[in-house]
């Protein structure tokens, strides 16, 4: 079946540190790839998005790269901000959305000032 | 501009209470996704409706658990005999059509809601 691994949290980082958030996937076919971000007490926002290989989704100074090689699809910023605070997911569509998304278990995210 | 509703956002019951959670979808959207998300957890897909049809409702617990999308109104997910498990954030996402085949570049972005989290006592 499709499952979705992103390391594991907390992350804490300095304002204007670079971010990387490893993200995996196993699934069947040509899945498209997603990072929803979550603020506290808030729904999932969708943060950008890549539906195949090589592609590059990007929003808000967020990178993820569709590395169909290596399965993978890290999330990258290169200068974040306390405002970037939140928990990140990310998760896999593996065609027709007829069995929902697949979502990893999503790392959170602290910037200190 | 409307984004999918959900109500209540937060919903307090005592064990073998019935619970009853509501989603608006955005408007033109015939397509309703159920997610639970449990506490340090990512969200489980739990049932996936079109108006009037229940098309794949593999992630929905088989007892005490039921879902529908009516011609007219929400979608309403609803929990009888509900247990402290059941506490968790539950989140419904809409989108506006199936796609067509497992193309490379067939998916339908779902819309989150802000869900409700249900809490029993």
């Amino acid at each position: 079946g499709n499952s979705v691994t992103q390391m594991e949290g907390p992350v804490t980082l300095s304002e204007e540190a670079f971010l990387t958030i490893n993200c995996t996937y196993t699934a069947t076919g040509y899945p498209s790839l997603f990072w929803y971000v979550q603020y506290p007490g808030e729904g999932l926002q969708l943060l950008l998005k890549a539906t195949k290989a090589d592609d590059k989704g990007s929003n808000k100074g967020f990178e993820a790269t569709y590395r169909k090689e290596t399965t993978s699809f890290h999330l990258e910023k290169g200068s974040v901000q306390v405002s970037d605070s939140a928990v990140y997911f990310c998760a896999l569509d593996s065609g027709g959305g007829a069995d929902g998304l697949t979502f990893g278990k999503g790392t959170h995210l602290i910037i200190q000032p | 501009n409307a984004g999918v509703m959900q109500n209540p956002r937060h919903l307090v019951r005592r064990r073998g209470q019935e619970a009853r959670l509501r989603c608006s979808p955005v408007k033109g959207h015939s397509h309703v996704y159920w997610y639970r998300q449990l506490p340090e957890e990512g969200l489980k897909f739990m049932v996936y409706l079109q108006k009037e049809n229940i098309i794949d409702e593999s992630g929905m617990p088989k007892e005490r658990f039921s879902a529908e999308f009516p011609k007219e109104g929400p979608s309403i997910l609803r929990i009888q005999q509900v247990v402290r498990g059941d506490s968790a954030a539950y989140f419904c996402a809409s989108s506006p059509h199936f796609g067509q085949g497992r193309t490379m570049s067939s998916y339908n972005e779902q819309f989150f809601g802000p869900g409700t989290r249900l809490t029993v006592l």
